[in-house]
């Protein structure tokens, strides 16, 4: 599959900060993703991005589709520790059924 | 809300045995998948499935792996000779109306000795 760069690999903050980690790729994608997955678990969906420069929030969360489509951002606004948990981004290629994932994000919270 | 479900929710087998993992899709959903996540990695595609044929596969889907639909609800993977690198969590997920927006079950972990 096409590789992803997620970056950061981990983030420790403290409850009430903002926190941002993007993704990025040689390939262009379609459709972006963004995941979060807690421990034992399946992998969530948080948001969807389909269109270059769109930039869609879900609460206290928002993410961009990068204007080349070979990036993506989230961004969590004001954290709590119930954001603890490992974030995906995944991307879709136009002609494939396959989503990409990227080696996420671990983000812990103190409170 | 509609949810992807899985079973079992762990599954231990020896190596060579054939194990058979099962998932019920959302109801109204058309697309059907399948990913693995081997400890601390990244989730890895393995398959697509739709109109009851492959669409997709990965060079992970080899010989030793084959997907099925038995009946309007269930979705299975069967690994006919497990290896000790099977061992990973096995994710089914589902979409529709387009590939787009997958959402995940809740994984089976198999663990091959």
């Amino acid at each position: 599959g096409q590789q992803l760069n997620q970056s950061p690999q981990s983030m420790f903050i403290q409850e009430g900060e903002d926190v941002s980690m993007n993704c990025t790729s040689s390939s262009i994608f379609n459709t972006w993703l963004w995941y979060k997955q807690d421990p034992g678990e399946g992998p969530v969906l948080l948001i969807a991005l389909y269109k270059a420069g769109e930039l869609t929030s879900n609460g206290r969360l928002t993410a961009q589709f990068g204007i080349t489509r070979k990036d993506s951002f989230l961004n969590i606004s004001a954290s709590i520790p119930s954001d603890v948990g490992i974030y995906f981004c995944a991307g879709r290629r136009g002609s494939g059924y396959a989503l990409n994932f990227g080696k996420g994000t671990s983000l812990l919270v103190t409170p | 809300e509609p949810e992807v479900t899985q079973t079992p929710s762990h599954q231990v087998t020896q190596m060579g045995q054939e194990v058979i993992l099962r998932c019920v899709p959302i109801s109204n959903h058309l697309y059907f998948y399948w990913y693995r996540q081997i400890l601390g990695q990244k989730v890895e595609f393995l398959v697509s499935f739709y109109n009851n044929e492959i669409s997709e596969k990965s060079e992970i889907f080899d010989d030793q792996f084959s997907v099925e639909r038995p009946d309007g609800s269930n979705f299975t993977l069967k690994i006919r000779s497990t290896k000790l690198e099977d061992s990973a969590m096995y994710f089914c997920a589902s979409s529709d109306p387009t590939p787009n927006e997958q959402f995940f079950g809740p994984g089976t972990r198999l663990t091959v000795l």
